[in-house]
């Protein structure tokens, strides 16, 4: 079992719609990341908070929208997504500000399909 | 730009073989480098990380060894098992905010 948890396991939507992933981790981690994989292909980085603060954007389009609402919460708004964004979604924490001398552990992800 | 490889792209040994998964980055100004593990439709499990000050790292069956001077990491594993079958990723860190970059991964099957 995996010390980071995401929620949901799976989530089909159309390009109209409006959700939100979530993902939750209680092992004291200052560090959370949201990562975009395809299939056959590594992670891509998305975003990246630290203390809370978003410390990192990887010019990922408007239609992904994070939030941290607490130092064990991770959120990712959907809106307006296209075919393309189906994919799997994965989120990780790690200790401390930044994630070089800590290993990122990862949750299982939310397989996300846009119809 | 710093860009990871590894090879091979996929490996299919005899269950009890000892086998080594190689990866290789263009910038040795790395802080660390972390291997991981991904069974499929599943998150990442780390497996070991070495800091740019080490050389290597034991855990079990697994040894990760760092030469940053030739920008390569090798993932040994020992007497291999068909449990050990998945996706085997590098990911290469860097200090300070930046980017973390993953190598495509190596598919390993391991026969029983």
């Amino acid at each position: 079992d995996t010390e980071v948890t995401q929620t949901p396991k799976h989530l089909v939507m159309g390009m109209t719609n409006k959700k939100s992933l979530k993902c939750e981790q209680h092992m004291g981690h200052r560090a959370m990341y949201w990562y975009k994989q395809k299939a056959k292909k590594p992670p891509e980085l998305m975003f990246v908070y630290s203390y809370e603060k978003l410390s990192i954007n990887e010019s990922v389009p408007s239609r992904f929208s994070p939030e941290c609402p607490n130092s064990s919460l991770l959120n990712l708004h959907l809106h307006a997504l296209q075919p393309e964004d189906s994919a799997l979604y994965l989120c990780a924490s790690s200790q401390g500000t930044d994630f070089s001398n800590q290993p990122q552990h990862f949750g299982d992800g939310t397989r996300l399909s846009i119809l | 730009k710093q860009e990871v490889t590894q090879i091979p792209a996929a490996l299919s040994v005899p269950e009890g073989e000892n086998l080594v998964l190689n990866c290789s980055f263009t910038d040795s100004a790395i802080y660390n480098l972390q291997w991981f593990r991904q069974d499929p439709g599943k998150g990442l499990t780390s497996l070991l990380l070495i800091q740019s000050s080490q050389r290597e790292q034991t855990s079990g069956r697994l040894n990760a060894s760092l030469d940053k001077s030739s920008g390569r990491s090798t993932l040994y594993i020992a007497a291999s098992q068909p449990g050990d079958s998945a996706t085997y990723l590098c990911a290469a860190l860097k200090t300070s905010y930046d980017k973390v970059i993953f190598g495509p991964g190596t598919s390993l099957s391991v026969i029983p």
